[in-house]
């Protein structure tokens, strides 16, 4: 049963650049959530898709947008690059069909932006 | 807005039990999440609590929750080496869909 997976797992992008992050739900599910965690830090929720919409959004500029496509798989997409969007960026995933909320989180892609 | 609290930083010997604390503010949270990092790593999924719930054990884990005091508390006995990493409490509360994180408790495991 593969877990949650992300590409690429590590990247440097140069500032004023825009960055796409790619994830695999685990199988069975359908929601995929983000979150950016800062070095030292703990992780902070960008944005989540279900059924291909976003459906809540944390605390992020518009610089950060995402989608869904029809096999639940995701895009995190980051313009105009910034030296403080450098982080590990983290994709979860879970399913609302099921009572139990059990959320799996991926590796991580990890963005430096110089 | 919701907040997760938690001690920065935790030493213990091999073969002794750690416990990791943690308060949350938020009242109306409905799961409560204990997730492990390793250096350079994603998250694991270690164990999680339903609020309706005081205590739950899962082989060396047992979670205690104090609903009044919002506090949770993650137990591991017999801690090994292998224990060693960062220890996340999370909370997620009636219709939110994000999870709320604390800054973590780095388990420092002494041979």
């Amino acid at each position: 049963d593969a877990g949650v997976t992300q590409s690429p797992t590590h990247l440097i992008k140069t500032r004023g650049q825009q960055v796409t992050l790619r994830c695999s739900p685990k199988s069975g599910h359908d929601t995929v959530s983000w979150y950016q965690q800062a070095l030292g830090q703990g992780p902070q929720f960008i944005f989540q898709y279900y059924e291909e919409e976003e459906r809540q959004r944390g605390n992020f500029p518009d610089r950060f947008s995402g989608h869904q496509f029809p096999n639940y798989s995701s895009e995190l997409n980051v313009n105009a690059l910034l030296l403080g969007d450098s982080a590990l960026y983290l994709c979860a995933s879970t399913t609302i069909k099921v009572a139990v909320d059990t959320i799996y989180f991926g590796e991580g892609s990890w963005l430096t932006v110089v | 807005g919701e907040d997760v609290e938690q001690s920065l930083f935790l030493s213990v010997r091999e073969g002794d039990s750690s416990v990791i604390n943690c308060t949350y503010t938020d009242s109306s949270s409905t799961y409560l999440y204990w997730y492990k990092q390793e250096p350079g790593a994603g998250l694991q999924l270690l164990t999680y609590i339903f609020s309706n719930m005081d205590m739950k054990q899962d082989q060396r884990l047992t979670v205690l929750l104090n609903k009044k005091d919002k506090h949770l508390s993650l137990r591991i006995a017999d801690t090994q080496t292998g224990d060693s990493a960062i220890y996340f409490c999370a909370e997620k509360g009636t219709g939110r869909r994000a999870l709320t994180f604390g800054s973590g408790t780095r388990l420092q495991v002494q041979p």
